[in-house]
């Protein structure tokens, strides 16, 4: 069955860097595109992030264009989050979530990680 | 990229049927056949309810359905039950790689 396991979240200073992973597992990891969406605290879902199966196109929310690059490892079956010039508006529960090929929809989600910016 | 308007909260008596609209623009939602909708339990990751304006993933209830009129989008639940009390979020494409979310509806089961 399909999992995906998020790591690496944390509190970071605003200014900071911090990188999310998010293991996979139950599929063909490099056959499908990957997003990143957050949630921030009571707050609604927000997309950040979606690169393909070979991870050769990315494409940002405007909200984090210039600041995060996600990024696909297929040997290693995992994707990544880098989230640099972090604001105190970043703090959120981030999700990682697979692409269902051709469906533009997220059919399978991690449990999320909880990324707090703060001084 | 503004994000898609639901309203904040609708609720229902056990029973009966709720309707939660998603309206975009003709940039999004009027442009594709690619409206989702997820439902989320407080504390849990959202569940994918609803795909391609109306399909059904395999193992949700027939109780949900989708359906579309020009930049708007809604999700209707039929027979309501305790367990349909959650958030639902719609979401669509809006090319060239990017999605938008609506705010999120909240559900209620009296």
């Amino acid at each position: 069955q399909v999992q995906l396991v998020e790591s690496g979240g944390g509190v970071v200073q605003p200014g900071g860097s911090l990188r999310l992973s998010c293991a996979a597992s139950g599929f063909i990891f490099s056959n499908y595109g990957m997003h990143w969406v957050r949630q921030a605290p009571g707050k609604g879902l927000e997309w950040l992030s979606f690169t393909w199966g070979d991870g050769s196109n990315k494409f940002y929310a405007d909200s984090v264009k210039g600041r995060f690059t996600i990024s696909k490892d297929n040997s290693k079956n995992t994707l990544y989050l880098q989230m640099n010039s972090l604001r105190v508006e970043d703090t959120a529960v981030y999700y990682c979530a697979k692409d269902a090929t051709g469906e533009y929809t997220f059919d399978y989600w991690g449990q999320g990680i909880l990324v707090t910016v703060s001084s | 990229q503004s994000a898609l308007t639901q309203p904040a909260s609708v609720s229902g008596s056990p029973g009966q049927s709720i309707t939660i609209s998603c309206t975009g623009t003709s940039s999004d939602v009027g442009n594709y056949n690619f409206v989702s909708w997820y439902q989320q339990h407080p504390g849990k990751a959202p569940k994918l309810m609803i795909y391609e304006d109306i399909k059904r993933p395999s193992g949700v209830s027939n109780r949900f359905s989708g359906s579309k009129s020009v930049n708007t989008a809604s999700l209707t639940v039929s027979g309501l039950l305790a367990e349909d009390e959650a958030d639902y979020y719609c979401c669509s494409y809006a090319g060239s790689g990017t999605f938008v979310f609506g705010g999120g509806t909240k559900v209620t089961v009296l």
